[in-house]
């Protein structure tokens, strides 16, 4: 079974700070990763994805970026907050192209003051 | 660009009312997922369907794969509360690592 793990559960960060939000992956090796942020109730907007160590796919212009140092870590981080950037953010992996399913971790809450 | 609609956007019913949920689309799906959300959680699978016209089982949640598979629907019998949450589809193509979001469906059975 797949297991991803997120932290921080919670964050509070004033803005213009700086933004480090982390994501390891227990299981099979070789995930797809993926950076979600979602607004209040609403779908899920794909922020990065990356197919193996040191490859990231930026999906939407923005003040954040991602990195994968190893295989099952992904990092999502950003160099001065916006009041813009809170929101819930999700990692999630999955495994293959087409069809596959993508698991989730439990999501940060990020909250720009 | 690959959308997925999602209708209705907000379903409040009673408990033991039976609802439908949809996923629509104009553009053709090698699979679909559909996935439940609990507040401050992350989404949790539920099903994924693969073959047009397919048709699963979870206990009271059917769902369909439409033949064409552009399109899917998730059918709740007897809703409880303890299906509130929100529902989400996802469709997947050969060509891509990435999975297309439909905007999700908030669901609340009042009991």
């Amino acid at each position: 079974s797949q297991t991803i793990h997120q932290w921080p559960a919670t964050l509070v960060q004033p803005v213009g700070s700086p933004l480090s939000l982390e994501c390891t992956v227990e299981g099979t090796s070789n995930p797809n990763l993926y950076w979600y942020r979602q607004a209040a109730g609403r779908g899920l907007q794909l922020l990065f994805y990356s197919v193996g160590i040191g490859q990231i796919s930026s999906e939407v212009p923005q003040n954040l970026s991602a990195s994968r140092p190893q295989d099952r870590q992904f990092i999502l981080s950003s160099k001065k907050l916006l009041l813009s950037d809170s929101g819930f953010y999700l990692c999630a992996a999955g495994w293959g192209q087409g069809i596959y399913e993508q698991y989730f971790g439990p999501g940060t809450r990020l909250t720009v003051t | 660009t690959q959308l997925l609609e999602q209708s209705p956007q907000f379903l409040s019913i009673q408990e033991g009312e039976n609802l439908t949920v949809y996923c629509n689309s104009s553009s053709v799906f090698s699979s679909l997922q559909w996935y439940r959300q609990e507040p401050g959680e992350g989404p949790v699978l539920l099903v994924t369907v693969v073959t047009g016209g397919e048709v699963k089982k979870l206990k009271r949640l059917t769902f369909q794969f439409g033949d064409a598979r552009k399109d899917s629907s998730l059918h709740i019998t007897a809703a409880q509360p303890g299906d509130t949450g929100l529902y989400l589809c996802a469709g997947g193509t050969d060509s891509s690592y990435k999975l297309i979001f439909g905007s999700g469906t908030r669901l609340l059975v009042r009991p």
